[in-house]
């Protein structure tokens, strides 16, 4: 049963536009999500949250919208750059773990 | 500051085999999360350890067994191993038992099973 959903597994865009990734849920009691960024032979690093009262947060480039209505989340990279090339998850919390997405790779060209 | 540190990177092991997979957690975080990240998956929770006790469990049988340390460190012990055990293992360290939203992970450690 995946609860975390990420339907896109790669997405391309060009430097200096915007990168969408999206993310669907199925459980309703998860009330905090976050989005990891992974590069190739690095472990998942921390990059934006959202809390379920909220339905944007932003922070420089990234930030990621929550419609609690329609259980989707999205990530908003604005303007895309060539070392944000990377492998993105979307992640809830539950209880002692972390629920995650199957992830989107993110290639942005010159 | 060092942060969450994995040994080793990489490893080669033969089906059958026992593999011990080593963790230190981020200076001051007493918590330790093992994930196994398969090829095109999301990482996928094995189990928690704190206060040297296992504390949550993920859907994965009994030859997954861990240990952790007074100083906070962990094992990952993995035994008859499966081809299906190749993965990339991640290490997740936070401070004080609960949901992981402040997790730092680790490089992780590529185990390849032939």
């Amino acid at each position: 049963d995946q609860q975390v959903k990420q339907n896109s597994p790669s997405l391309s865009v060009q430097e200096g536009r915007i990168s969408i990734l999206n993310c669907d849920y199925t459980n309703s009691m998860f009330d905090y999500f976050l989005w990891y960024k992974k590069y190739p032979a690095e472990g998942p690093t921390f990059l934006i949250s959202i809390s379920s009262i909220k339905d944007k947060n932003e922070d420089g480039r990234f930030t990621v919208f929550l419609n609690k209505s329609a259980k989707h989340l999205s990530l908003h990279i604005v303007p895309s750059q060539p070392g944000d090339s990377a492998v993105y998850f979307c992640a809830a919390p539950a209880t002692d773990k972390l629920i995650f997405g199957t992830g989107t790779r993110l290639q942005v060209f010159p | 500051d060092a942060g969450v540190t994995q040994s080793p990177t990489h490893l080669i092991k033969t089906r059958g085999q026992q593999v011990t997979l080593r963790c230190s957690p981020k200076s001051g975080h007493d918590t330790v999360s093992w994930y196994q990240q398969a090829l095109g998956q999301g990482p996928q929770f094995i189990f928690q350890y704190y206060e040297e006790e296992e504390r949550q469990r993920g859907n994965f049988p009994d030859r997954f067994s861990g240990h952790q340390f007074p100083n906070y460190s962990s094992e990952l012990n993995v035994n008859a191993l499966l081809l299906g055990d190749s993965a990339l293992y991640l290490c997740a360290s936070s401070l004080g038992q609960g949901t992981n939203t402040e997790a730092f992970f680790g490089q992780g450690t590529r185990l390849t099973v032939v």
